[in-house]
């Protein structure tokens, strides 16, 4: 099936840990995107990539990174700089850019990260 | 900044009955967009309205742009219990490369 898949599901980090999210797609998709949601709340921007080997900071950055190596991954790592990282972090994607054009974003499932 | 702004924030109703729900923006737009997402669930693409397009329907989903008032809504009929979601909206900016969501609609429809 085609799709994007994130992984892990649930995961905990101690504080000073970084940890990696990892998202893979299979829609020969152009762009990827990462976004944050506390709960309760919306949508915020963190990184986005339009192609590989480039990608740009959304609007919450600081504390992440992000690569884009291949064309259907784009892992998220949540550094130890990130003071508050608990939330719900969704990856996506689309054909092409999804900001201008109206390209329909595809979202992966989720992954909840609580800091213990 | 340019993500929509969701009206009402949260809205509960009975089966069967109607849903609307709006949503603002600040500059001018290409296009708009809704989405809807069930609880820990990713966001799932429901209908596009471009701009020079006043209506749209797919379904029970009817969307409304009006570019005067810089304003849209989305109005779901006969709701069932398997509408309970949050909608968001989201505008397309020229130049924007990324799309950005607001806080949503928090729709519970009572069986």
């Amino acid at each position: 099936d085609g799709g994007i898949t994130q992984s892990p599901k649930y995961l905990f980090r101690k504080e000073g840990q970084n940890v990696t999210l990892s998202c893979e797609q299979n829609l020969n998709h152009d762009a990827m995107y990462w976004y944050r949601q506390d709960p309760g709340q919306g949508l915020r921007l963190i990184y986005y990539s339009q192609i590989v080997n480039d990608f740009q900071k959304g609007d919450i950055a600081e504390g992440y990174s992000v690569s884009r190596e291949k064309k259907e991954s784009f892992p998220l790592t949540v550094t130890s700089a990130q003071k508050n990282p608990t939330a719900f972090y969704l990856c996506a994607s689309s054909i092409g850019s999804g900001g201008s054009s109206g390209n329909t974003i595809y979202f992966g499932e989720g992954s909840w990260l609580t800091v213990v | 900044s340019q993500q929509g702004e969701e009206d009402p924030q949260a809205l509960s109703i009975q089966e069967g009955e109607n849903a609307t729900m709006n949503c603002s923006y600040k500059t001018s737009i290409n296009n708009l967009q809704w989405y809807r997402q069930n609880s820990g669930r990713g966001l799932v693409h429901l209908i596009l309205i471009r701009s020079n397009e006043r209506e749209k329907h797919s379904g029970r989903l009817r969307v409304t742009l009006d570019t005067s008032k810089k304003s849209s809504s989305l109005l779901i009929t006969a709701s069932r219990a398997a509408d309970t979601a949050s909608y968001f909206c989201a505008p397309s900016y020229t130049g924007r490369r990324a799309l950005t969501f607001g806080s949503g609609t928090r729709l519970q429809v009572q069986p």
